[in-house]
């Protein structure tokens, strides 16, 4: 069974640019995950899906970052602009019964 | 709040040696606690769950502990190998959503 994809793996752009990471489920699985993991902590949860629903943003920065699962498979993340403490990797996760969740190698993201 | 700490920060022990990582946590009502291992670059991968009715739960090497009165978990490593180099991420889910909360976990060196 394949894992979660994600892509890319690591991007590097300079403060006030844009930039997008994408993230393939497990199939079959309709919950979505997405979470920021500074350097030296725990994953937060920014963002979760079921199907193509939103089922939590609240610690999503919604002035700067934004995501969005449209057919309910695939999902993007967007962070227009960046600032430096955006740096951190960004980790993609599905579940299947929102039980056990999956996660991605995630992707890992400089800001300059 | 919610809240998750997890002891030591970071540990260093030479192969075949044993370690216990440890887990203090708030988070109530309390449903349920998973291990977590991330190995350098990759997404956590569960290790381990654990409810409130279970004290011990063995995944080989991997021994987790629970203790729901005391809101304390912990995770023993027996007979260490070189590739359990990797954070341990302890994870309660609990709260009136029933969130999961990360600890910052703990981040174990094996040497040879």
């Amino acid at each position: 069974e394949a894992g979660v994809a994600q892509s890319p793996r690591y991007k590097i752009i300079e403060k006030r640019q844009s930039v997008a990471f994408w993230c393939n489920p497990i199939s079959g699985h309709a919950t979505l995950y997405w979470y920021q993991q500074i350097l030296g902590q725990g994953p937060k949860l920014l963002i979760q899906f079921q199907n193509n629903g939103v089922v939590d943003d609240s610690q999503l920065p919604k002035d700067r970052f934004s995501a969005e699962r449209l057919k309910g498979v695939d999902s993007t993340l967007k962070i227009q602009p960046a600032k430096l403490e955006d740096s951190a990797v960004y980790l993609c996760a599905s579940s299947l019964d929102r039980t056990e969740q999956f996660f991605g190698p995630g992707t890992r993201l400089t800001v300059l | 709040k919610n809240q998750v700490e997890q002891s030591p920060q970071s540990l260093i022990i030479l192969e075949g040696k044993n370690c216990t990582l440890q887990c203090n946590y708030t988070v109530s009502p309390f449903s349920n606690l998973r291990w977590y291992k991330q190995d350098t670059g990759r997404g956590p991968v569960s290790l381990t769950i654990m409810t409130f009715s279970e004290n011990t739960k063995s995944n080989g090497r991997y021994t987790a502990t629970l203790d729901a009165d005391t809101k304390q978990s912990s995770l023993h490593i027996t007979a260490s190998q070189l590739s359990d180099s990797a954070s341990y991420i302890c994870v309660p889910r609990g709260g009136s959503a029933r969130q999961l909360t990360f600890g910052s976990g703990t981040q174990l060196t094996v040497l040879p």
